[in-house]
């Protein structure tokens, strides 16, 4: 059974800081791996998926990369600001395209101005 | 978000109450999910959707029944709803393509009195 860690569950940074957020996950037979936004009483918003067959992704101030070997995923955020505040989620789709995914509890992360 | 809706938004009921959440999509994506989220657990799957008619049970299904009778709604019931189903539940689809990741819907709020 996958089980995925996300160390640590909260953070906090100055603003203008560069910061690494971390997904780990027990088993490096994954399909791909998304990583999501959740702001407080709503939903969660994609940010970056990444394929088995890729190392990483980027958009904007965010870049995501992918180590199967270790079984670890990083979100690294550029200069943050206020409004980065949120909490990150990461999902681990296992197996094939129609496998589960299993969810991460997530690292709330707090940029103070 | 867009092509995702949930209703309602918020709702109260006794236990012992039968009660319908209802996701709706205009994306015709052939996966449908409802998750519930809770404060130490993080994420879990209730219930999935691979197509209309084609249901499957997830890790918390217990108290749970879904119906798909249309590719656009995923409806969940809670049968006889105890105080222990008082949560956030969420929607998410997902196409069979392999680039795309999950979408999730707003939320239902739902506290069980």
């Amino acid at each position: 059974k996958q089980e995925v860690t996300q160390i640590p569950a909260a953070l906090s940074v100055p603003e203008g800081e560069n910061l690494v957020l971390n997904c780990s996950f027990t088993d490096s037979a994954i399909y791909n791996l998304q990583w999501f936004r959740q702001d407080p009483g709503k939903g969660l918003t994609s940010l970056l998926l990444i394929q088995s067959s890729q190392r990483e992704q980027t958009s904007g101030r965010l870049n995501a990369s992918l180590d199967k070997s270790s079984g670890r995923s990083t979100l690294y955020i550029a200069a943050s600001q206020p409004g980065d505040s949120a909490t990150y989620l990461c999902a681990v789709r296992s197996g094939t395209n129609a496998g589960k995914s299993t969810f991460g509890d997530g690292t709330t992360l707090t940029v103070k101005p | 978000d867009a092509g995702i809706t949930q209703s309602p938004r918020h709702k109260v009921t006794e236990t012992g109450t039968p009660v319908t959440l209802r996701c709706h999509q205009t994306e015709n994506h052939r996966y449908m999910y409802w998750y519930r989220q809770d404060p130490g657990h993080g994420l879990r799957l209730i219930h999935y959707s691979y197509g209309v008619k084609d249901t499957d049970k997830g890790e918390v299904s217990d108290g749970y029944s879904v119906s798909r009778s249309k590719t656009e709604d995923f409806l969940l019931t809670l049968e006889s709803a105890t105080s222990s189903q008082t949560s956030v539940y969420f929607c998410a689809i997902r196409s069979e393509h392999h680039n795309y990741g999950y979408t999730f819907g707003s939320g239902t709020r739902l506290t069980v009195v």
